[in-house]
């Protein structure tokens, strides 16, 4: 069973500190990785996708991918309350299917 | 926003009824997903298509049948809904360089 991991959390963070997320994989043929933003009773929002290992970045978001150890971690710089939600980690295998993890909950504290 | 829309958006209704829930895009992609979201579950893939009359099953597809006459539309059938069935339901495409965008999803209750 090809499984995605997150932490629940929540993680609380204070307004303006970087906020770190964290995802885990078992497929090691996985190719795509994708972060999406969901608020509560709304639908997931596409924040980022990486598809090579390192850092890429996109405002204040930085994502960051590392296929040996199978993980991809998503930063948030300069949190604002605005950014709590739940945030889901989703990898593909090339298949056109996507293993999504359960998600962490953020919570940004002004 | 990915032009996707589906109808209805909320649903209660009775154990052993039939339900069809629509998915419709406006971008003419070729892939399309129905998945579920339950607590502590997460996302769960229900059937995708790949192409009209193309349809394949995912890992909660029991008790669920999909049609997909025209590239923009997708639907979902329950065939006789049950209690285990009550779940927010979002349809998503997949776009050509692998991003998959959802719609506002279906909130559906069954009694």
């Amino acid at each position: 069973q090809k499984e995605v991991e997150q932490n629940s959390g929540p993680l609380s963070v204070p307004e303006g500190a970087i906020a770190s997320l964290n995802c885990t994989y078992s497929d090691r043929g996985s190719q795509s990785f994708f972060w999406y933003r969901q608020y509560s009773g709304k639908s997931p929002e596409l924040i980022m996708s990486i598809y090579s290992n390192g850092d890429k970045e996109d405002g204040r978001f930085t994502a960051q991918l590392n296929k040996a150890s199978q993980y991809v971690s998503l930063l948030i710089r300069d949190s604002q309350p605005s950014d709590s939600a739940t945030y889901l980690c989703a990898v593909n295998s090339g298949t056109y299917k996507y293993i999504f993890g359960t998600g962490t909950r953020l919570k940004v504290l002004a | 926003d990915a032009g996707i829309t589906q109808s209805p958006r909320h649903k209660v209704t009775e154990t052993g009824t039939p339900v069809t829930l629509r998915c419709h895009q406006t971008e003419n992609h070729r892939y399309m997903y129905w998945y579920r979201q339950d607590p502590g579950h997460g996302l769960r893939l229900i059937h995708y298509s790949y192409g009209v009359k193309d349809t394949d099953k995912g890992e909660v597809s029991d008790g669920y049948s999909v049609s997909r006459s025209k590239t923009e539309d997708f639907l979902l059938t329950l065939e006789s809904a049950t209690s285990s069935q009550t779940s927010v339901y979002f349809c998503a495409i997949s776009a050509p360089g692998g991003e998959q965008y959802f719609g506002p999803g279906t909130r559906l209750t069954v009694t």
